[in-house]
């Protein structure tokens, strides 16, 4: 089955630092999503992205965050100036196009920021 | 906006027993939902998608039910096995509003 790659794994940050994620989508899937899910909490909506856009963002996606698809494949969010809070689990998602279609999600990047 | 809720938190049964899990819904305008699998410290996988229009899906030991008018779906895993154990979740997609998410259901399957 076709998979959504995640990387890294995990990643330890110093608060103020700047980390990127990245993204692998299944190839022919127009949408790309990114969620996280602090600790004990449930999974939470960032961001979404279609056709080289924002199409839509939750009030957690302030000026902090940021996303872009730099080479047409990886889909990447970059988060500056980290603070403790942003401490999660953070989910890559992509679907195809059309709303009745499966949402896969990547395995995560555990982000650490201390 | 909308709200999902699973009942119950958490759930602990003896292996071979059949079990339900449930999901609300609170704006039945939704364009279909999705059971979601995650174990712990990993990705979510998708288990069964249903449609607005459907009333269930099957996906051998696991059948879900929908019944959006309520506002209700479930998860009904038959012959439970120590596998099994994970957290369950469920999260519906409205269209242009990304899939939002219950809290999940913990589940344990006791050998």
């Amino acid at each position: 089955e076709p998979e959504v790659t995640q990387t890294p794994s995990h990643q330890v940050t110093q608060m103020g630092q700047e980390v990127i994620l990245r993204c692998v989508p299944i190839s022919n899937h127009l949408y790309f999503y990114w969620y996280r899910q602090i600790l004990g909490q449930k999974v939470e909506f960032l961001v979404s992205f279609y056709n080289n856009e924002i199409s839509e963002k939750s009030e957690i996606f302030d000026d902090q965050f940021s996303v872009e698809r730099p080479d047409g494949s990886n889909f990447t969010l970059k988060i500056r100036s980290t603070k403790l809070e942003d401490s999660a689990m953070y989910f890559c998602a992509t679907k195809q196009q059309g709303p009745g279609n499966t949402i896969y999600f990547g395995e995560g990047s555990w982000l650490t920021v201390v | 906006k909308q709200e999902v809720t699973q009942i119950p938190a958490a759930l602990s049964v003896p292996e071979g027993e059949n079990l339900v899990l449930n999901c609300s819904f609170t704006d039945s305008a939704i364009y279909n939902l999705q059971w979601f699998r995650q174990d712990p410290g990993k990705g979510l996988t998708s288990l069964l998608l249903i449609q607005s229009s459907q009333r269930e899906q099957t996906s051998g030991r696991l059948n879900a039910s929908l019944d959006k008018s309520s506002g209700r779906s479930t998860l009904y895993i038959a012959a439970s096995q120590p596998g099994d154990s994970a957290t369950y979740l469920c999260a519906v997609y409205s269209g242009n509003t990304p899939l939002v998410f219950g809290k999940g259901t913990r589940l344990s399957v006791i050998a």
